[in-house]
């Protein structure tokens, strides 16, 4: 069954490095998402991407944030200089379409980021 | 801001007993989504419920959408060890693909 994978499951950093999450969507989805979740917290939509472009953001996706999708398969998430408080689970999703009951979002495994 | 409160936040039951988890909001959602998540993984659909009034079951599994379309239950017969994980509800409201997540449900099995 077609997976949404992510790379890598376990990201370290320090305060101030730029970090690239790496993310590829079902083959055939045309909507990509990624999404946080601060340990103990409830997970929070940051961005999501459609015809190569952001379709819509959160207050949360500043201009730290870029996603790109750099070729046919990947998609990333780049954090220009973490801070201690970016510290989550990272969740990349994608979607065949949108409209309603269509729009079932298709969750990977999440990377871990941790900023020491 | 779409809110969508889940009660309760913590769940401790014996094998084969039953349960029902809430989802709530003030805000009417176009469609709402029933998730679980185990530690370590990303959320994994169960179902989604678009029309108000609509329940959906899968196995011991019963989800119901309010008729207002702000709010949902889950309700789950003869519990299982393997029930046991985080339900989220999530949710769209009018045209956006935002997913807006609920706080979660702690549910938890025991033998």
């Amino acid at each position: 069954e077609p997976e949404v994978t992510q790379t890598p499951s376990h990201q370290v950093t320090q305060m101030g490095q730029e970090v690239i999450l790496r993310c590829v969507p079902i083959s055939n989805h045309l909507y990509f998402y990624w999404y946080r979740q601060i340990l103990g917290q409830k997970v929070e939509f940051l961005v999501s991407f459609y015809n190569n472009e952001i379709s819509e953001k959160s207050e949360i996706f500043d201009d730290q944030f870029s996603v790109e999708r750099p070729d046919g398969s990947n998609f990333t998430l780049k954090i220009r200089s973490t801070k201690l408080e970016d510290s989550a689970m990272y969740f990349c999703a994608s979607s065949p379409e949108r409209g309603l009951a269509k729009n079932i979002q298709y969750f990977g495994a999440g990377t871990r980021l941790s900023v020491l | 801001t779409q809110l969508l409160e889940q009660s309760p936040q913590f769940l401790s039951i014996q094998e084969g007993e039953n349960l029902t988890v809430y989802c709530n909001s003030s805000s009417v959602f176009s469609s709402l989504q029933w998730y679980r998540q185990e530690p370590g993984e990303g959320p994994v659909l169960l179902v989604t419920v678009v029309t108000g009034g609509e329940v959906k079951k899968l196995k011991r599994l019963t989800f119901q959408f309010g008729d207002a379309r702000k709010d949902s239950s889950l309700h789950i017969t003869a519990a299982q060890p393997g029930d046991t994980g985080l339900y989220l509800c999530a949710g769209y409201t009018g045209g956006g693909n935002k997913l807006t997540f609920g706080t979660g449900t702690q549910l938890k099995v025991e033998l």
